[in-house]
């Protein structure tokens, strides 16, 4: 399909681990976003990126977290010494403009789970 | 910070009513967005109110910009099982327009 990709699905893990969220934008899309959504609360952003600017880190809430985008395209989030608040859903979505209000399209989520 | 407040929490309903979801806040906003996110899905736009005292709709979904900036509502007539999710309202932060400030999201769950 043409949509945004995530993998993995689900993944977990046991705290202090290391752990890998690789995101697919949609083709063409020069915006890339990564958010976390906590049960029962809504979308934290984390970290933006436009083309070939720096990105927006402003989000993430530590230093364990770090995110790379290759190319302009696939994107990969990392979380290292993953801690048990760390579980949540982590959701990308990718645009096809520079304006933040341009219709961002999700991912369908990785459940990350910390023992 | 700015904050969006959304309500109702949770609704549950009968199929066949009209719902009514609102989403506040203390601080203008210059767009509003609703989201729909579908349970193990990603949010998907729903509709986007870009003008204060806009109404839009998209089928059976109706929302409006408020004249006051600081509230937008969204209303679902006829309500179908597939309208279950959770509801989310959004607007650009005003001190950083690159990230979107999110409601908690109405949570919708309808009796067939």
């Amino acid at each position: 399909g043409a949509g945004v990709s995530q993998s993995p699905s689900n993944k977990v893990t046991e705290k202090g681990k290391d752990v890998e969220l690789r995101c697919d934008p949609i083709s063409g899309h020069t915006a890339l976003y990564w958010y976390r959504q906590s049960l029962g609360q809504g979308l934290e952003f984390l970290i933006y990126f436009q083309g070939n600017s720096a990105p927006d880190k402003s989000g993430l809430p530590s230093d364990r977290f770090s995110a790379e985008r290759t190319g302009g395209s696939v994107s990969t989030l990392t979380i290292q010494r993953t801690q048990q608040e760390d579980s949540a859903v982590y959701l990308c979505a990718s645009s096809p403009g520079q304006k933040t209000t341009d219709t961002q399209y999700f991912g369908p989520g990785t459940r990350l789970t910390v023992l | 910070g700015q904050q969006l407040n959304q309500s109702p929490q949770s609704m549950f309903i009968q199929e066949g009513e009209d719902v009514s979801m609102n989403c506040t806040s203390s601080s203008i906003f210059n767009t509003w967005l609703w989201y729909k996110q579908d349970p193990g899905e990603g949010p998907v736009l729903l509709i986007a109110l870009y003008k204060a005292g806009e109404l839009t709709s998209n089928g059976r979904l109706t929302a409006q910009f408020g004249i006051t900036r600081k509230d937008s509502f969204l209303n679902i007539s006829a309500s179908i099982p597939s309208d279950v999710g959770i509801y989310f309202c959004a607007g650009p932060n005003a001190g950083n327009n690159r990230k979107l400030i999110w409601g908690l999201g109405t949570s919708l769950a309808v009796n067939p």
